[in-house]
């Protein structure tokens, strides 16, 4: 069965730049989540979506952030004008709506923001 | 706000050492306890937990919740040098996000 899928896995761009990461959930998941690792902060939730609807983005660090759901099969991370403390391990993860057990996390995109 | 500690923050043992990882939480409305297991890529699934005292077991290791005190501890016997990643703990307060501790990072020396 294919898991999370995200990409890209590794993205290194210049300050200022746009950057943007995309998500595949399982399918059949219903609830969607972002979460950014850092060696300082650890695994923070940045927005979770149910049934395509962002349900709580108050995790966004800031405006530069922004997340969208079209579809059940596909969502996007989206930071404008990126900075250097952006730099962080970027997960996508998913699990059946209502489900109150684990998340099945993606592979993580790793961003580098020089 | 939802807070989740681990303890220690990192640890060094020798193969065949028998460690102990602590995990304490405050959480609304909790629902459960999970750890996970991360070796330089996305975190792994090894248990959830909703019950006080039930112990959860797979191989070497094994884990307990205790409601009353929001505590939770992971064991690992005879440990190998495989063993070797940061062990996350997380708390669920229903349909919402888990709420991460920052890990332990275990390191297990031949």
């Amino acid at each position: 069965d294919a898991g999370v899928i995200q990409s890209p896995r590794h993205e290194v761009t210049e300050m200022g730049q746009e950057v943007t990461l995309r998500c595949k959930p399982i399918s059949g998941h219903n609830s969607l989540f972002w979460y950014r690792q850092t060696m300082m902060r650890g695994l923070e939730l940045l927005i979770y979506f149910n049934n395509n609807v962002p349900i709580d983005d108050s995790g966004m660090p800031e405006d530069r952030f922004s997340a969208k759901m079209p579809n059940a099969s596909f969502s996007t991370l989206k930071i404008q004008p990126s900075e250097p403390r952006d730099s962080a391990v970027y997960f996508c993860a998913s699990r059946p709506e209502g489900f109150t057990g684990e998340l099945f996390f993606g592979e993580g995109s790793r961003l580098t923001v020089l | 706000e939802d807070k989740v500690v681990q303890s220690p923050l990192s640890l060094v043992v020798h193969e065949g050492d028998t460690v102990t990882l602590n995990c304490s939480y405050e959480v609304t409305n909790f629902r459960s306890l999970l750890w996970y297991k991360q070796e330089k890529k996305a975190p792994t699934f090894l248990f959830m937990l909703t019950s006080s005292g039930i112990e959860k077991k797979s191989g070497r290791l094994s884990s307990i919740l205790d409601k009353k005190e929001l505590f939770s501890i992971l064991n690992i016997t005879a440990t190998q040098t495989g063993d070797s990643a940061v062990y996350l703990c997380a708390a669920g307060g229903g349909a919402d996000g888990l709420t991460f501790g920052k890990g332990t990072h275990l390191i297990i020396q031949p």
